[in-house]
């Protein structure tokens, strides 16, 4: 099983609709948790941290399950510029360090 | 303005040649870290570095040298014994691991 595991898409929705990706961890020490934006060909950028109680930045919502060990993000109101690959990121507990671990990402395209 | 540079942004290498890139980051952060991202893949680890002088073993860290003798600086060499080096690679830095990851522009290698 792979420690870090998102659904790799692509998710095709119409502007204006709400779309969720879910992100899957294996190891329940792990700390601090994040979703990364990448377009193509270019670096990945911070979109969000993810904190135990949920966030929310405008139109986009990031929670927490610790208990069945799991990210989510939600996009409301999709815009075309949402196009893009999200990538999970979980800080993995390993031999007293968290090491950052990416998943795949989910690609997302937007579509008038 | 801080940030992360890599160079050089595109880069040819000769089979059984070694290439040295670069990563230089004017953030102050403590630590640093090398993916490497191939196309259709998410990002995995080579290298990391929580401090000057030290670093360790990422998942695929064969074929791949590092050193870490300033803080700004973590350079990485791509070795002959690295059998499929052409793939893009992106350096990260990081204060604390509860403030996310912040990524150079990346360097892409291909072997001719």
């Amino acid at each position: 099983r792979k420690e870090v595991e998102q659904d790799p898409g692509p998710f095709n929705v119409p502007e204006g609709a709400t779309v969720a990706f879910n992100c899957t961890y294996s190891n329940s020490a792990s700390q601090s948790f994040f979703w990364y934006r990448q377009d193509c060909r270019k670096e990945p950028k911070l979109l969000m941290s993810v904190y135990s109680s949920g966030n929310e930045d405008g139109r986009f919502t990031a929670q927490l399950n610790r208990a069945s060990q799991y990210i989510s993000l939600l996009i409301r109101d999709s815009k075309l510029s949402d196009s893009a690959t999200y990538l999970c990121v979980v800080n993995l507990a390993s031999g007293g360090s968290y090491i950052p671990t990416f998943g795949r990402g989910t690609s997302l395209i937007v579509h008038p | 303005d801080g940030g992360i540079t890599q160079s050089p942004k595109y880069l040819f290498r000769k089979e059984g040649q070694n290439v040295t890139l670069s990563c230089e980051q004017n953030l102050n952060h403590d630590a640093m870290y090398w993916y490497r991202q191939d196309p259709g893949q998410g990002l995995r680890l080579i290298y990391y570095s929580q401090i000057v002088n030290d670093f360790q073993k990422g998942d695929i860290a064969e074929g791949y040298s590092v050193s870490r003798e300033k803080k700004e600086s973590f350079p990485l060499t791509v070795t002959s014994a690295q059998k499929n080096p052409t793939a893009f690679y992106l350096c990260a830095s990081s204060s604390d691991r509860i403030y996310g990851y912040t990524f150079g522009s990346g360097t892409r290698l291909t072997v001719v």
